[in-house]
């Protein structure tokens, strides 16, 4: 079974800075699939990116990279010139070969302060 | 905006009570997923379906029962709630598998 780590419960950073977050899986499988979704007070939970496994080139959307590295199997998010509505909680989550689920990490609590 | 509704937003019940959550989509989306979330365990799987009557238990299934009529609707039931199933639970639809997934809104369930 996979399993997905965020060990950064909390993170803070100034307004207009950049910061990472952190997450490591663990897997056997040579193909899958590795997303951030990001959750608001609202609830709702919003794809930020996706990147696939057999892809070497890190994602990019906007603000919003990834430090995609494999062996390590390491899969950071790196936000630029943040925002205050870029506080939220925020989950790692590893998509598994046959497709049929995802598994989330615990999550990181992201507070952006102006 | 996937098009994803959850039904009842909130719901408060009392143990030993069945309890269905229902989940559309307009989209005739294949794939559709139930999760719950606790706090410390980000979203957890609990059954998913890969089409009208295919379904398949994920990681959390134990006392959860689902059906998928329609290929629009699917829907969550505990037969009998107990208090460890107070949480909020989440419908999800994925346009192929394999491919990212999208959420609809969440329903909190409070057991009592």
């Amino acid at each position: 079974a996979q399993t997905v780590t965020q060990s950064q419960p909390e993170m803070s950073v100034q307004e207009a800075e950049t910061v990472t977050l952190s997450c490591t899986y663990d897997t056997s499988e040579s193909d899958y699939y590795l997303f951030w979704y990001k959750q608001p007070p609202s609830r709702q939970m919003i794809l930020v990116i996706r990147q696939e496994a057999y892809k070497q080139q890190n994602a990019t959307e906007n603000r919003f990279s990834v430090n995609f590295q494999k062996a390590a199997k390491s899969f950071s998010l790196k936000i630029s010139d943040s925002q205050l509505g870029d506080a939220a909680m925020y989950f790692c989550a590893y998509g598994n070969n046959a497709g049929n689920m995802l598994t989330f990490g615990g999550g990181t609590r992201l507070m952006v302060k102006p | 905006d996937a098009g994803i509704t959850q039904s009842p937003r909130h719901k408060v019940t009392e143990t030993g009570t069945p309890v269905t959550l229902r989940c559309h989509q307009t989209e005739n989306h294949r794939y559709m997923y139930w999760y719950r979330q606790d706090p410390g365990h980000g979203l957890r799987l609990i059954h998913y379906s890969y089409g009208v009557k295919d379904t398949d238990k994920g990681e959390v299934s134990d006392g959860y029962s689902v059906s998928r009529s329609k290929t629009e609707d699917f829907l969550l039931t505990l037969e009998s709630a107990t208090s460890s199933q107070t949480s909020v639970y989440f419908c999800a639809i994925s346009v192929t598998s394999g491919y990212e997934q999208y959420f609809g809104p969440g329903t909190r369930l409070t057991v009592t």
